[in-house]
């Protein structure tokens, strides 16, 4: 069975700590999605690793991609409020051309205090 | 970017009635959406792949008479709750998968009465 793990599932920090959310997926993949979502809102996209070794860095956030561990993480540096929300990954089993729906990680509910 | 429009965002309908709610994609063709369903505080939960032209693919324990789906077009997919309940309010969402990712549509808050 494919499975997307997050942890943590719930984040509670101050401003100006660092942070990271961890994804681990049990299936081979070399696609991985970070998206963020905002209370009664759609998901937006962060994020997207493609390959082994990829980083990707957005103002206070980074993701990076180890396919060999089937792991990925998200960084917040200095975290401030507006970071508060619910972060998703997603992996992508598709093997060559074929689509494949998402497997979802829980997501990780992360609230950043002044 | 592609964009995806959801439509409408929130609707509210009485018990025994049906509500379709569309999903567009404004400037790409989507060959598949995927619509899925997300309770209070909980991940995404896929309820079904359409691919344009041919019949929707449901997962496990969804009932297909219930969400009929209908991709006729690579520009439109619907999604029609009949004969709604109030344990068919949820956040409804469509995505639009492609080669190199996925777009979602804004979601739509069904709420049933």
């Amino acid at each position: 069975e494919l499975k997307v793990e997050q942890n943590p599932l719930f984040l509670s920090m101050q401003e100006g700590k660092n942070y990271t959310i961890y994804c681990n997926y049990s299936t081979t993949s070399d696609r991985l999605y970070w998206y963020r979502q905002d209370p009664g809102k759609s998901l937006e996209s962060l994020f997207v690793l493609l390959s082994n070794g990829a980083v990707k860095q957005e103002g206070r956030l980074m993701a990076s991609l180890d396919t060999k561990a089937r792991l990925s993480t998200l960084h917040i540096t200095a975290a401030v409020h507006d970071l508060s929300a619910t972060y998703f990954c997603a992996v992508d089993p598709r093997v060559g051309n074929s689509n494949y729906q998402l497997i979802w990680g829980a997501g990780t509910k992360l609230i950043i205090k002044p | 970017g592609a964009v995806v429009s959801q439509h409408p965002s929130r609707v509210i309908c009485k018990s025994g009635t049906s509500v379709k709610i569309e999903c567009r994609s404004l400037d790409f063709q989507a060959t598949t959406m995927f619509w899925y369903r997300q309770f209070p505080k909980k991940s995404l939960m896929l309820m079904a792949t359409s691919n344009e032209g041919s019949k929707a693919t449901y997962e496990q324990g969804v009932e297909k008479d219930k969400f009929l789906i209908n991709h006729a077009s690579l520009t439109l997919s619907t999604l029609t709750v009949t004969s709604a309940h109030p344990e068919d309010s949820s956040f409804y969402i469509c995505s639009a998968g492609g080669t190199y990712g996925y777009t979602f549509g804004s979601g739509t808050r069904l709420t049933v009465v």
